[in-house]
């Protein structure tokens, strides 16, 4: 069963245009991890967020986490092709002893 | 050092063959994970070790059998593949903690892509 929903499953914007991807959970999340991945690629860790109202920044990339809504959100700020790729968020969810990742969120920047 | 390395990066075997992926990490890292992802698709863990321990093991067939050696190196053995074992295998390592699977970064190598004719 799908435990982590990511929307939209695919983004085209224009370089500049700030965007947000979002991740929900069907159970409680124990964390919520954020990844970027390029085609045929490994797994670059973005950030990691544990506490409900969490949030992080690093360079454009914020994340927060909304622990009541067992929901995360990805907001990227003037957006450069740099930041196309597939952006998946990880959970560990209560009740199971695994790693859940959503669906991914396909990005593409044009310039 | 902050890399997690992978060999081979691409592997084509086939349904008789035996081969072995491997990965190795130098980060100190105790806990260490190997996923399995289709095309278009997330990755699906398939097995923790822990402090060179398996820990868990995601009802992954018998065909494939993970190793680890010591705590820098992990493996994972093929024996018997199907077609639709075809994917790319990813292998990460992070600290570990008792009793949570995940506090920490997960740091992921490049994945061995793997082709079963």
């Amino acid at each position: 069963s799908q435990e982590l929903e990511q929307s939209p499953q695919s983004l085209i914007v224009q370089e500049g245009k700030n965007l947000t991807i979002n991740c929900t959970s069907s159970k409680t999340l124990y964390g919520l991890y954020w990844y970027k991945q390029k085609y045929g690629e490994g797994l670059i860790f973005l950030m990691m967020l544990q506490k409900g109202g969490e949030e992080k920044s690093h360079e454009k990339i914020t994340a927060k986490l909304d622990e009541k809504k067992q929901q995360s959100s990805l907001h990227i700020t003037a957006s450069q092709p740099s930041h196309a790729g597939i952006y998946l968020c990880g959970a560990e969810v209560t009740g199971a002893n695994n790693l859940f990742f959503g669906t991914g969120t396909r990005l593409t920047v044009i310039p | 050092d902050t890399e997690v390395t992978q060999t081979p990066k691409h592997l084509v075997m086939g349904m008789t063959n035996k081969k072995s992926l491997k990965c190795e990490q130098h980060m100190g890292h105790r806990a260490m994970y190997w996923y399995k992802q289709k095309a278009k698709k997330p990755p699906e863990l398939m097995f923790v070790y822990s402090y060179e321990k398996l820990s868990i093991n995601e009802s992954v067939p018998s065909r494939f059998s993970p190793e680890c050696p010591n705590s820098s190196l992990l493996n994972l053995h093929l024996h018997a593949l199907q077609p639709e074992d075809s994917a790319l295998y990813l292998c990460a390592s992070s600290q570990d903690s008792p009793g949570q699977l995940l506090t920490d970064t997960q740091y992921f190598g490049p994945g061995t892509r793997l082709t079963v004719l």
